[in-house]
């Protein structure tokens, strides 16, 4: 079974400049997460969504962030314009439904904002 | 607020001992807390989950002990092996929300 995939691996960008990253989840898996890690630290939840529908995004900065699932399959998360602090590995991770504890992540893309 | 933490930042274990590892969460309503092994460039591995209903669950080679009475939550390794060498994290979800809260992480060093 594939797993979930994350592209591109490493992305390197000036501040105030802006990125995507797309994700692409396992076959059937109705929910969907974005995570932001910061280095020495836990994931942190920004967007959850069911199918194409947001669950929580309740931590994500609206101002410079968005997040889509259009189809209800991939998704791309977006930051504009960004920020020293948007250094982070964002994780993007899949689950048959919302109340299935077991989610697969992805490797992840590491931003690095200069 | 909702917090999930580890007491111990950094383990070293004897290869072929045991471990434990500890988390301490701070929400009484959550009714499920997961562990997760995560390696060096990759993303977190699923390891073990516990109901709120429940004291102890064990999978292969791993325990995990929910004490709810004192908010601590344990994941014990048997054996440990090289390949367990990672950070740990535990997560909580909330009752009633669909998010899992994850905590800062305990980096486990096996020592051949």
């Amino acid at each position: 079974e594939a797993g979930v995939a994350q592209s591109p691996r490493y992305k390197i960008i000036e501040k105030r400049q802006s990125v995507a990253f797309w994700c692409n989840p396992i076959s059937g898996h109705a929910t969907l997460y974005w995570y932001q890690q910061i280095l020495g630290q836990g994931p942190k939840l920004l967007i959850q969504f069911q199918n194409n529908g947001v669950v929580d995004d309740s931590q994500l900065p609206k101002d410079r962030f968005s997040a889509e699932r259009l189809k209800g399959v991939d998704s791309t998360l977006k930051i504009q314009p960004a920020k020293l602090e948007d250094s982070a590995v964002y994780l993007c991770a899949s689950s048959l439904g919302p109340l299935n504890t077991e989610a697969f992540f992805g490797q992840g893309t590491r931003l690095t904002v200069v | 607020g909702e917090s999930v933490g580890l007491h111990l930042p950094t383990l070293s274990v004897q290869e072929g001992d045991n471990s434990i590892i500890n988390c301490a969460y701070s929400n009484s309503a959550s009714d499920y807390f997961i562990w997760y092994k995560q390696e060096s460039g990759k993303g977190p591995q699923f390891i073990i989950d516990i109901r709120s209903n429940m004291d102890k669950r064990q999978g292969q080679r791993v325990t995990v002990l929910l004490n709810k009475t004192v908010k601590h939550l344990s994941l014990q390794i048997a054996a440990t092996q090289p390949g367990d060498s990672a950070v740990y994290f535990c997560a909580e979800k909330p009752s009633g929300t669909y998010k899992y809260i994850f905590g800062t992480g305990t980096r486990l060093k096996v020592l051949a």
